[in-house]
């Protein structure tokens, strides 16, 4: 069984750019939230996505966006990068339906540095 | 809003050393309780979990009790070994799956 999966595992922007991160879901897993962790702090929630719909939204704006495909793997894409974008973004996959849901497995994260 | 707050680091121990990691939360409702552990240069692991009132989470040698009445979940380990130098968070999650964490405490163990 292969677990959550990220990609690129290391990425250099300039600010003003675009940023699309991937992120593909352990086996059996049909939601994705994603997570934003700046520097000696704990993770931030972006969004989640739950059978390819968003299924609420953190305190992020709308230039964070984010998709999820027919097989539960998703794309976070940032447009008009800040330097405050730098950070490691985690993906997380979780088992949910609609009264309950499994535990959230996070991936090894994408390290984003904005110049 | 909901939050967590976790005591700041780092925190330095010698190996068998007794481990308190303090956490305390404020949320409306029944949230889950988690702790989270990062190693250097990877993802988030979860470590232990307790779902409701007095439930004791327990991995490892870690343990942590859900405590309602004083809204914490202190984190604990009788012994620690050098290779459980990591960041700690501390983390709630609340019906609509959106996990809130803690900032991390950063603990280093002495050989």
């Amino acid at each position: 069984e292969t677990g959550v999966t990220q990609s690129p595992t290391h990425l250099i922007k300039t600010r003003g750019q675009q940023v699309t991160l991937r992120c593909s879901s352990q086996s059996g897993h049909n939601t994705v939230s994603w997570y934003q962790q700046a520097l000696g702090q704990g993770p931030q929630f972006i969004f989640q996505y739950y059978r390819e719909e968003e299924n609420g939204r953190g305190n992020f704006p709308p230039r964070f966006s984010g998709l999820q495909f027919p097989n539960y793997s998703s794309e976070l894409n940032v447009n008009a990068l800040e330097l405050d974008d730098s950070a490691l973004y985690l993906c997380a996959s979780s088992f949910a339906w609609p009264s309950g849901r499994y535990e959230q497995y996070f991936g090894p994260g994408t390290r984003l540095t904005v110049t | 809003g909901d939050s967590v707050t976790q005591m700041e680091g780092p925190v330095t121990l010698s190996e068998e050393a007794f481990l308190t990691i303090n956490c305390t939360y404020t949320a409306t409702g029944y949230p889950s309780l988690f702790w989270y552990v990062q190693y250097p240069g990877e993802g988030l692991q979860l470590l232990l979990k307790a779902t409701k009132a007095d439930d004791k989470g327990s991995n490892k040698g870690f343990e942590a009790t859900y405590r309602k009445e004083t809204t914490s979940f202190h984190l604990e380990k009788g012994s620690v070994q050098v290779s459980d130098s990591a960041v700690y968070f501390c983390a709630l999650r609340k019906r609509d799956d959106k996990i809130i964490f803690g900032k991390g405490t950063r603990l280093h163990i002495l050989p």
